[in-house]
């Protein structure tokens, strides 16, 4: 069980356009879900937080308008990146935390993207 | 605010010779604690979790790490690694929520044949 998945794992797309990446917890409801980011040969990065139906929080640093956040159901939360940009290629990581579990976050496999 | 602190940024051993991953937390709070591992160009994989109860937690693949309190602590250790362990490997800390999750900068396992 607990099980996050990640659509697509890996995007190519050109400088300027947008992109959609969506995060889904597959046997559980998430109260809440987390999106990373990493560098290549560095450590995990949390860019916001969303609750389902509410804005998301953005950390320090972070473009609310470019990555765009919607937890719009229990199950499923996209980022948006928008205008993108090749600095904005990175590997993206989400992580949903279960309304009856124990305080522990469930990590998807990531989603590669490239902006070229 | 939690934090954790990998002092080891690589570390290269021969295989079948034992290793120990060092992860050193800091909080005011109760705390859960993770080791995650990741092979190049993949997502994170829960090696093993210390959420309450024995302070020895053991994953199927032969790592085991301690939770030591009174010296903020959750190494991780392997009797005899094998080529496959070759990955980096990231420890992160919680507070019980689950809502404050922090990971260590991550240290680069590579077992030498």
């Amino acid at each position: 069980g607990a099980v996050v998945s990640q659509h697509p794992s890996r995007v190519i797309c050109k400088s300027g356009t947008s992109v959609k990446i969506e995060c889904r917890s597959l046997d559980f409801q998430a109260t809440t879900m987390f999106w990373y980011r990493q560098f290549p040969k560095q450590s995990l990065m949390l860019m916001a937080t969303s609750n389902e139906g509410s804005k998301a929080t953005y950390e320090q640093g972070v473009e609310k308008d470019k990555f765009l956040i919607n937890h719009a159901s229990l199950t499923l939360s996209t980022l948006t990146v928008t205008s993108a940009h090749p600095e904005d290629s990175s590997f993206y990581i989400c992580s949903a935390l279960s309304i009856a579990g124990a305080g522990e976050q469930y990590f998807g496999p990531g989603t590669r993207l490239t902006v070229t | 605010a939690q934090s954790v602190t990998q002092l080891d940024s690589q570390v290269p051993v021969f295989e079948e010779a034992p290793v120990e991953l060092r992860c050193n937390y800091s909080s005011s709070v109760s705390v859960y604690l993770f080791w995650y591992v990741q092979y190049p160009n993949q997502g994170l994989q829960l090696l093993l979790k210390y959420l309450s109860g024995s302070t020895l937690v053991e994953s199927i693949n032969g790592f085991e790490a301690e939770f030591n309190k009174s010296q903020t602590s959750f190494h991780l250790r392997k009797p005899s690694v094998h080529i496959s362990d070759t990955a980096e490997y990231f420890c992160a800390v919680s507070d019980v929520s689950g809502n404050q999750f922090y990971f260590g900068t991550g240290t680069s396992l590579t077992v030498i044949p």
